[in-house]
């Protein structure tokens, strides 16, 4: 049973571009949740999704940040007009639906805006 | 989710036991306590979580106290391996109240396993 899969691992945009990171959840898994970690900061939640809908999304940017979780497919966090404060390790983590159980957390996609 | 308190940092020496302490004094009767580590940059660990009862797996050992205002990780033979933030996270049963499940990290404390 494969693990949380992110890709990319690392990522570079320059200022302006859109950056799109995926997040494969563990086989069976229907709960998604981001999150980011700043350079020598801790980790915040960004958002919550399960398939086809948001539940949280309290720490996710009012603007130029959006996400995603398919029917069929990864989930997808989209970063708009990256700047180079959207740097940062995003993780996200997948869990089932059932009360009580454990996240398990990707590898994390590295970005860096220049 | 009831908020904990961990202490900075601590040491301890390789092979034998670091405890791990974690104060949760608002804890409600529906919330678990949950264990995390991040090792440097990776993706955070999944160690162990309880309810009420103390918890065992092969990484671990969890003892919560019968108020359940604190429990204690205990990794039995910490190894160099084994230096990493680890984070004591308290988090709602959505079954119970309908709450977000999400997870909240505080700063964690950090474990330095000395040869």
């Amino acid at each position: 049973n494969a693990g949380v899969m992110q890709n990319p691992r690392h990522l570079v945009r320059r200022r302006g571009q859109e950056a799109r990171l995926r997040c494969s959840p563990m086989k069976g898994h229907s709960h998604v949740y981001w999150y980011r970690q700043l350079p020598e900061e801790g980790l915040k939640f960004m958002v919550y999704l399960q398939k086809e809908n948001i539940i949280d999304e309290s720490g996710m940017p009012k603007e130029r940040f959006s996400a995603e979780f398919p029917k069929e497919g990864p989930s997808i966090l989209r970063i708009q007009q990256v700047v180079r404060g959207d740097s940062a390790a995003y993780f996200c983590a997948s869990s089932p639906g059932n009360p009580g159980h454990e996240a398990f957390f990707g590898q994390g996609t590295r970005l860096t805006v220049v | 989710d009831a908020k904990t308190t961990q202490p900075t940092s601590m040491d301890c020496a390789e092979g034998r036991a670091a405890n791990l302490p974690c104060n949760h004094s608002t804890i409600s009767g529906n919330e678990y306590v949950y264990w995390y580590r991040q090792i440097h940059s990776q993706g955070p660990q999944y160690i162990i979580h309880g309810l009420k009862n103390n918890e065992t797996n092969e990484m671990a050992s969890l003892i919560i106290t019968e108020d359940r205002k604190s429990s204690t990780l205990i990794l039995p033979h910490a190894t160099l391996r084994d230096t990493a933030v680890y984070y004591c996270i308290v988090r709602a049963n959505t079954a119970v109240t309908g709450a977000n499940s999400k997870l909240t990290f505080g700063k964690g404390i950090t474990l330095s396993v000395r040869p």
